[in-house]
């Protein structure tokens, strides 16, 4: 199973919007709405920030949302601040082949936020 | 508070069985309907599924890992473990825990995200 594709990188200025997009195949995100976003500050864990395509847990802030089309995931994040500068990555439920060869998650290969 | 809490040698020699263990505080792992999971962060790379172990017991790994992995979890001590044999050098990572909650709101349980993570451990795999 190949990783999802997100940009190496992206970058926007304070109170600008941003979109990190996250690609798959209908073996993944095409098919399953159990896509989710984790950002990752250096040295730290990784924090969940939206599950379920498009919920945020509680306690993380509304300016941070998901969406799906097709075999692609979005994550916007409004109102940029510095804090927001992390790395980020998508993550979704995958399941192929006929016996099921591979049934599990699945992450991209993360992508860098500067601000 | 929920916490993890994972613990390891640090530094193994290739063709080693890596052990690691998690610490769970906070919430029981046999019944509060959880799914416990092992992912690794390789150097300059993404994160990587291993597997989980199920409040029921029951396990599920990732096919690239399955011939080597092994989770188990001890609810006396309160901790799950990961055990990888025959480790290389591409086996150098970042390893944490987490916690896939088990709400089981879509049509698949577990839920597939982690909403608690450990704070990792650093495992050099160099001879």
């Amino acid at each position: 199973q190949s990783a999802l594709t997100q940009p190496a990188s992206v970058s926007g200025s304070p109170g600008q919007s941003i979109t990190i997009s996250c690609t798959g195949t209908n073996s993944n995100i095409g098919i399953y709405n159990i896509v989710s976003w984790y950002q990752q500050h250096p040295g730290k864990a990784p924090k969940l920030i939206i599950y379920e395509v498009s919920k945020r847990p509680s306690g993380v802030s509304d300016r941070f949302s998901g969406s799906k089309s097709g075999n692609t995931a979005s994550l916007t994040i409004s109102g940029l601040q510095a804090e927001d500068e992390a790395d980020y990555y998508c993550c979704s439920y995958a399941r192929s082949g006929t016996p099921v060869v591979f049934a599990g998650v699945l992450f991209g290969g993360g992508t860098e936020l500067t601000v | 508070q929920v916490q993890l809490q994972e613990s390891g040698p640090g530094l193994m020699r290739p063709s080693q069985t890596l052990s690691l263990t998690c610490s769970v505080s906070g919430v029981s792992i046999s019944s509060g309907g959880h799914y416990w999971n092992w992912i690794r962060q390789r150097p300059g790379k993404g994160l990587e599924w291993i597997g989980y172990i199920s409040y029921k017991g029951s396990t599920s790994y990732n096919p690239s890992l399955k011939s080597r992995v092994s989770i188990s979890v001890d609810t006396s001590n309160k901790e799950f473990s990961l055990k990888l044999s025959s480790v290389t050098a591409a086996d150098t990572a970042v390893y944490y825990c987490a916690r896939d909650p088990g709400y089981c709101t879509t049509s698949s349980c577990p839920d597939w995200y982690f909403d608690l993570w450990g704070r990792g451990t650093r495992v050099t795999v160099s001879s």
